[in-house]
């Protein structure tokens, strides 16, 4: 079964600095990967989506890398707002309704 | 346009009854989920519906759980006798296109559902 890991679980940054997260899955065999966030009472909000051929997306100050051989992605955020202070999730799609998801990263940007 | 719409945002009812949550997928969306999230864990698959397919129930936890969904339009999640493991926010998210790498979910804000 595909495992989906986050890590760090927590992360406190000031405003204004570059920060990663990382996420990895342990079966590579998947469609696409999407990055959320989700705040609360909010639901989740789709940030970026890589298909499975694709290297990297960008929207924005995101930008998402996917290494599929190898079973990892990373979500840069530049120049971070507090704005930006959510928990942010991977998911990776590995057939139509096999969406597996991480446990996610809290982020807090402090003014 | 208008995203995923569920309701009610909050829901608080007594261990044995029934409760009933609705979804509003994004108009023209084929494909519409269902998942569980429970506090400090990861989003859970329930139910998938897409188009007029039989629906794949095998994320469904107990037979206490049922879905239903109008063609391609609003669903219902149903539990039955609630207990205070069902405590969660429960989560709806529809696609456009549910094969292959174009499948982007979309979420709504979810419903939290409190068991006393």
């Amino acid at each position: 079964k595909q495992e989906v890991t986050q890590i760090p679980a927590a992360l406190s940054v000031p405003e204004g600095e570059n920060l990663v997260l990382n996420c990895s899955f342990t079966d590579s065999a998947i469609y696409n990967l999407q990055w959320f966030r989700q705040d609360p009472g909010k639901g989740l909000t789709s940030l970026l989506l890589i298909q499975s051929s694709q290297r990297e997306q960008t929207s924005g100050r995101l930008n998402a890398s996917l290494d599929k051989s190898s079973g990892r992605s990373t979500l840069y955020i530049a120049a971070s707002q507090p704005g930006d202070s959510a928990t942010y999730l991977c998911a990776v799609l590995t057939g139509a309704n096999n969406l597996f998801f991480g446990t996610g990263t809290r982020l807090t940007v402090i003014p | 346009g208008a995203g995923v719409s569920q309701s009610p945002s909050n829901k608080v009812t007594e261990k044995g009854k029934d409760v009933e949550l609705r979804c509003d997928p994004i108009s023209g969306h084929t494909a519409l989920y269902w998942y569980r999230q429970r506090l400090g864990q990861g989003l859970e698959f329930l139910i998938y519906f897409q188009g007029n397919s039989a629906p794949d129930k095998s994320g469904l936890p107990s037979d206490r759980f049922s879905a239903e969904r109008t063609g391609e339009s609003v669903s219902t999640l149903t539990i039955q006798r609630t207990q205070q493991e069902d405590s969660a926010v429960y989560l709806c998210a529809s696609s456009s296109n549910p094969l292959g790498s174009y499948n982007e979910q979309f979420f709504g804000p979810g419903t939290r559902l409190t068991v006393l």
